[in-house]
């Protein structure tokens, strides 16, 4: 069974940072080009950035761009989410998934249960 | 790239069919066939159960359905069961290695 569990999540000031983890189980993850997605308390869905499978190709949402990083230990068959400059509207529920076909398919199964990072004074 | 447009809520009956509309431009819906669905229900996270606007995953029932008319993507889902009533997000491709969602649809099965 593929299992992503993510970590890291917790509450932090604006301006701070946090990295969340997600770890990999029953898939081939060096195989596997993966993706975080958030989701604001109460809205929808926003993609945040893609890894491809050997960790040489990352694009971000221009909402992000600049203050976080996506990365990975393929050895560890984890997955990073470094996350600097932190804002408020940064607040959300961080998921992570793997690209459904495993290479740049954009769209995504299966799923974490995801992690909370909440910014806040 | 701005967000999809889905109907905030829908609503319908045990054994009745539904459909969500799912509304993008050119640069996203109307090109790509990288459109995709997800089913969330409170507290979990999302479920694919459409992708590539028309194929339906190993395991997902056949009531779920997808379907794409120009600039704008559809779910339909047949034979409406309580367990259905879930938050609907659509997505698509945008280029430029973008990602757009819907805001998301939420389906009460009266």
């Amino acid at each position: 069974e593929v299992q992503l569990v993510e970590s890291g999540g917790g509450s932090v000031q604006p301006g701070g940072s946090l990295r969340l983890s997600c770890a990999a189980s029953g898939l081939t993850f060096s195989s596997s080009w993966m993706h975080w997605v958030r989701q604001a308390p109460g809205e929808g869905l926003v993609w945040v950035s893609r890894i491809s499978s050997d960790g040489s190709s990352t694009t971000y949402a221009d909402s992000v761009k600049g203050r976080f990083t996506i990365s990975r230990d393929n050895a560890k068959n984890t997955l990073y989410l470094q996350m600097n400059s932190l804002r408020v509207e940064d607040t959300a529920v961080y998921y992570c998934a793997r690209d459904g076909s495993g290479s740049s398919s954009n769209w995504f199964d299966p799923w974490g249960q995801g992690t909370l990072v909440t910014v806040s004074s | 790239q701005s967000a999809l447009t889905q109907p905030a809520s829908v609503s319908g009956s045990p054994g009745q069919s539904i459909t969500i509309s799912c509304t993008g431009t050119r640069s996203d819906v109307g090109t790509y066939n990288i459109v995709s669905w997800y089913q969330q229900h409170p507290g979990k996270a999302p479920k694919l159960i459409i992708y590539e606007v028309t194929k339906r995953p190993s395991g997902v029932s056949n009531r779920f359905s997808g379907s794409r008319s120009g600039n704008t993507a559809s779910l339909t889902i047949s034979g409406l069961r309580t367990d259905d009533e879930a938050d609907y997000f659509c997505c698509s491709y945008a280029g430029s290695s973008a990602v757009v969602f819907g805001g998301g649809t939420k389906l009460t099965v009266l």
